[in-house]
């Protein structure tokens, strides 16, 4: 099975609108972390959100907040008042284990493009 | 400023070359990832280091390999028993593995023909 799913290929959003992109993710460690990153059409890969399995708050950072759905496994990345710049393409990523080397697994990822 | 520094961005090799590309941090980090990016699918590790003199290979080692030297520096060498090493390569660092948050280089382009 995948370990993380993003089934949106593509998304379109309207400036000033929010936007949420999809990500579901499989693991039976107890103890995991997810991630988004945003890859702009440079190839850089910015971290943006994280949330813990153990985090009882939805974590959000400014524009950004993730809806983690624990007993659903979905941690579903919300982009609130899209900008133009937003327009990448958008990485969900699961860190698993605790203690030494914990291995990040990436999605596929989603492109987003932001319409005037 | 501090950060992670790939060089070059666009780098051409002809086959059966082998190529290194250069992976720089000055975060003072421990840990540092190569991974591979292709059309459509998401990022691939190739190997890992969590300290100096110290290396792992990822899911996708055959055809690569890295030196961890310094601290600072974790040159990817693409050989050519990699069959397809036509892609995009990122450098990441994080302060340990267990650390959450990695930080990535703005990657290399490499491009065999």
């Amino acid at each position: 099975a995948q370990k993380i799913t993003q089934t949106q290929p593509g998304m379109f959003v309207q400036e000033k609108e929010a936007v949420t992109l999809d990500c579901t993710y499989d693991t039976s460690d107890p103890s995991y972390g997810l991630f988004w990153y945003k890859q702009p059409s440079s190839g850089e890969m910015i971290f943006l959100i994280y949330q813990g399995s153990y985090d009882q708050q939805n974590a959000t950072e400014g524009r950004y907040s993730l809806n983690f759905q624990k007993a659903r496994k979905s941690a579903n990345l919300v982009i609130s008042a899209s900008q133009l710049g937003d327009s990448a393409m958008y990485f969900c990523a699961m860190r698993e284990g605790s203690g030494g080397y914990q291995k990040v697994t990436f999605g596929i990822g989603t492109k987003l493009q932001v319409i005037p | 400023d501090g950060g992670i520094t790939q060089s070059p961005k666009y780098l051409f090799r002809k086959e059966g070359q082998n190529v290194t590309l250069s992976c720089e941090q000055n975060l003072n980090h421990d840990a540092m990832y190569w991974y591979r990016q292709d059309p459509g699918q998401g990022l691939r590790l190739i190997y890992y280091s969590q300290i100096v003199n110290d290396f792992q290979k990822g899911d996708i080692a055959e055809g690569y390999s890295v030196s961890r030297e310094k601290k600072e520096s974790f040159p990817l060498t693409v050989t050519s028993a990699q069959k397809n090493p036509t892609a995009f390569y990122l450098c990441a660092s994080s302060r340990g593995t267990e650390s959450y948050e990695q930080y990535f280089g703005p990657g290399t382009r490499l491009t065999v023909t």
